[in-house]
C-alpha cells in the first residue's frame, strides 16, 4: 500500500498566484480530509470528503479556498490568489470508514512570497 | 474551552528512560476516539495508537501504551524505553462520534516537542 501521496512536496509561489495542491488517498478509503498547519494555529481541519462529497468545510478560510473530489482516487485544494499568510504545511489524510484510523500524506509545504 | 489540551511545550528525556506525554480532552460525547500522532522533524504524520472510548483496556502498540482515565479525561501516552529516534513532535487528537454519524474530523492539541538525550 503506498499510503496517501501528495504533490507536490514542496511549493513557493508568489503572492497573486494560484496554487493547487494534489491528493490520492489510500485506495479504498471512503473519507478523505485537507489540514493546515501553522506555527500559530497547528493543525486545523479545512475540509472533510466523504464518498466524493464534501460533509463539512467550516474550516475553509475564505473563498480564494476551494476543494474539490472528482473521483475516489484524487482531490485537489486549489488556493487562488495565494497570499502570504498562506503559507503552511497542507496535510492531506484518509480513512476506510466511519471510526476508522486517518492516516496521513507527508505534506505539501506552501510558501507564498 | 480547548477540547484538547497538552501542558508540555517540551519535554527532555534520558535515553532508555520511560516518558509519559500528557493530554486531557472535553467533550460531552459518549462515543470518541482518541489518537496519538508523532511528527518527526521531515514532517510526516506518523499513526502510533488509538482508544475508543467505550475500550475498557489500554490501548498498547508495541512501546506505546495509552494510560486513558476515563473519568478524568485524560489520554496519556506512555512511551517505554524511549530511544533516540523517539524525538519528534507528538499530537494528540480526538475524533467525536457524537449524532452525527460519519462525523470523523479530528481535532489536534498544540503537540509536545519530545526530546531525547543520549
Amino acid at each position: 500500500d503506498a499510503g496517501v501521496i501528495q504533490s507536490p512536496r514542496h511549493e513557493v509561489t508568489e503572492m497573486g498566484q494560484e496554487v493547487t495542491l494534489r491528493c490520492k488517498p489510500i485506495s479504498g478509503h471512503n473519507s478523505l480530509f485537507w489540514y493546515r498547519q501553522t506555527m500559530m494555529r497547528g493543525l486545523e481541519l479545512l475540509i472533510y470528503f466523504n464518498n466524493n462529497v464534501p460533509i463539512d468545510d467550516s474550516g475553509m478560510p475564505e473563498d480564494r479556498f476551494s476543494a474539490k473530489m472528482p473521483n475516489a482516487s484524487f482531490s485537489t485544494l486549489k488556493i487562488q490568489p495565494s497570499e502570504p499568510r498562506d503559507s503552511a504545511v497542507y496535510f492531506c489524510a484518509s480513512a476506510p470508514g466511519w471510526g476508522a484510523l486517518t492516516f496521513f500524506g507527508q505534506g505539501t509545504r506552501l510558501t507564498v512570497v | 474551552a480547548q477540547k484538547i489540551t497538552q501542558t508540555q511545550p517540551g519535554m527532555f528525556v534520558q535515553e532508555k528512560e520511560a516518558v509519559t506525554l500528557d493530554c486531557t480532552y472535553d467533550t460531552s460525547d459518549q462515543s470518541y476516539g482518541l489518537f496519538w500522532y508523532k511528527q518527526p522533524s521531515s514532517g510526516e504524520m506518523i499513526f502510533l495508537i488509538y482508544q475508543g472510548s467505550y475500550d475498557e483496556q489500554n490501548a498498547t502498540e508495541g512501546r506505546y501504551s495509552l494510560n486513558f482515565q476515563k473519568a478524568r479525561k485524560s489520554a496519556n501516552l506512555v512511551i517505554s524505553a524511549s530511544q533516540l529516534g523517539d524525538s519528534a513532535m507528538y499530537f494528540c487528537a480526538m475524533r467525536e462520534d457524537g449524532s452525527n454519524f460519519g462525523n470523523e474530523k479530528l481535532t489536534f492539541g498544540t503537540g509536545t516537542r519530545l526530546t531525547i538525550i543520549p
